[in-house]
């Protein structure tokens, strides 16, 4: 079975300091992995992808097989991260997502 | 390029109502078609997927059930809506090929 957990619904963190949203995943395939984000007022949108490996808004993620995990990190937040986090997973022709993280950004 | 249209946008239904949310995407053929719930602290849930037409996937046994009569149209519906049905619904697709979902602007039903 498929399964996307994001432990945290809520983080806060001032501007300029860094964010990591986490995401843990249970897959027994090959997984493919993906961060979607919902600006306010806006539709669920891809941010990125771990089989591209860039960098998007200053935002990564590195998937560690591992650990299972596919955290979202950028080094120095900024007011327009604000948003909702989506972390999913991708197996067969289904995605499945976690529960999202309401990160917010203080100046 | 690639669009997705969902609607109605708002919808307020009493309970016992039939329910029939619409959702149509232009610009491609054969996509993979989706419908999610988005419910505050529950995340995205996906109720059902389709990769073709006439085939539906459930993922959430409920009140609810999905028609894909088109290509390119994908149809949630319910014969008799229960409170617990409201929320926001959300249509997507993608390519056959592709991993990213394109989604629609949602469908936010409230039942009274």
């Amino acid at each position: 079975a498929q399964r996307v957990t994001q432990p945290e619904k809520l983080l806060s963190v001032f501007k300029g300091a860094p964010v990591e949203l986490k995401c843990n995943y249970s897959y027994s395939g090959s997984p493919e992995l993906f961060w979607y984000v919902q600006y306010s007022r806006q539709r669920l949108q891809l941010l990125l992808r771990h089989i591209s490996r860039e960098s998007i808004k200053g935002f990564t993620a590195d998937l560690n097989k591992g650990e299972t995990s596919f955290h979202l990190k950028k080094p120095f937040a900024q007011e327009e991260d604000s948003a909702m986090y989506y972390c999913a997973l991708r197996g067969a022709q289904k995605l499945v997502f976690g529960q999202g993280t309401r990160l917010t950004i203080n100046p | 390029s690639q669009t997705i249209h969902q609607w109605p946008a708002t919808l307020v239904q009493p309970v016992g109502s039939p329910l029939s949310l619409e959702c149509t995407v232009e610009g491609t053929s054969n996509p993979n078609l989706y419908w999610y719930r988005q419910a505050a602290g529950r995340g995205l849930q996906l109720l059902f997927y389709s990769v073709g037409i006439g085939q539906i996937s459930s993922e959430v046994p409920q009140n609810l059930s999905a028609s894909r009569p088109q290509d390119r149209q994908f149809i949630l519906s319910s014969k008799k809506l229960l409170l617990s049905d409201s929320g926001f619904y959300l249509c997507a697709w993608t390519g056959q090929h592709t991993g990213e979902l394109f989604f629609g602007e949602g469908s936010r039903l409230t039942v009274l």
